[in-house]
C-alpha cells in the first residue's frame, strides 16, 4: 500500500538557518507530490506541488522541493528560515493506484526561534 | 470570500451520542473529502466523494458515514460517538478527483468525545 514517511516529527531552528525536511514515499509508479503547510491556528494550505517536468519545484514564501525518483523522495528546503515559518508541514502523495487518493505523511512541526 | 466552511468549530460530545459535522464549499468543486488529524499520524482520509451523488471509503471509515446530495455540502455523521473519535476533523475539496487534485481545506472542527 502507498505510504508517506516524514523523517523528523519536530525540528527547531534559529532564524536564518537552512531547512530541509525529508519525505519519502513507497509507491513505484507515477506519482504527484505535494507539500502542505498549517500555520498555528490556520487550516492547511498548499505550499508547492510536483506533477512532471523540472524535478526542482518552487513554491510560495521561498520554499522549494526536489523530486528524486531514484530515492523515492521529495524533500522540502528553504535556504534561510524566518520566525513566521513556524508551522506544521505535511508531505502528500497521490499515485495512479486506481483510486487517486492523496496520502499524507504524519507531519513535521517546525519551530523557528527568533 | 470563496472557500470551505465547517460547523461547529468545536464540540464536546458524550459517548454514544449522534453527531453531524457540516461542510459547505462555494467553489463548485466536484470532489470533497473528510480527514481526521491526530498527533503523530497526520491526516487520514475517512470518506470522499468524487462527485455529487457518489461517496467512497477512505483509510479509516469505520464509525462514520457521509452523504453528498448536492455539489456544495458534504456532512459527516458519527452515528454513536466513541472516545477514539476525539480528533480534529478537516473537510477539503478539489476541482476534480484525479491525480492533479490540489486540495483546499476548511478551518477544521475540534471534536472531543467523553
Amino acid at each position: 500500500a502507498q505510504s508517506v514517511s516524514q523523517h523528523n516529527h519536530h525540528v527547531i531552528l534559529s532564524e536564518a538557518a537552512s531547512l530541509e525536511l525529508g519525505c519519502n514515499y513507497s509507491y513505484g509508479g507515477t506519482v504527484n507530490l505535494f507539500w502542505y503547510v498549517q500555520y498555528p491556528g490556520q487550516h492547511l494550505q498548499l505550499l508547492l506541488k510536483y506533477f512532471s517536468g523540472d524535478p526542482l519545484v518552487k513554491g510560495i514564501k521561498g520554499f522549494e522541493a526536489e523530486f528524486i525518483k531514484s530515492k523515492f523522495s521529495f524533500n522540502l528546503r528553504k535556504p534561510s528560515v524566518q520566525w513566521s515559518d513556524t508551522a506544521e508541514y505535511f508531505c502528500a502523495v497521490n499515485a495512479d493506484t486506481g483510486g487517486f487518493k492523496t496520502i499524507f505523511g504524519a507531519g513535521t512541526r517546525l519551530f523557528v526561534k527568533a | 470570500i470563496a472557500g470551505i466552511t465547517q460547523a461547529p468549530t468545536s464540540q464536546i460530545l458524550a459517548a454514544g451520542r449522534r453527531m453531524t459535522l457540516r461542510c459547505t464549499q462555494d467553489m463548485r468543486h466536484n470532489a470533497m473529502y473528510w480527514y481526521r488529524q491526530d498527533l503523530g499520524l497526520g491526516l487520514r482520509l475517512i470518506h470522499y466523494s468524487n462527485t455529487a451523488g457518489t461517496t467512497g471509503k477512505g483509510e479509516v471509515p469505520d464509525g462514520y458515514s457521509v452523504s453528498r446530495a448536492n455539489t456544495d455540502d458534504f456532512p459527516l455523521t458519527l452515528a454513536s460517538a466513541v472516545p477514539s473519535q476525539t480528533s480534529v476533523y478537516f473537510c477539503a475539496s478539489s476541482e476534480l478527483s484525479g491525480p492533479y487534485n490540489e486540495q483546499f481545506f476548511g478551518p477544521g472542527t475540534r471534536l472531543t468525545v467523553l
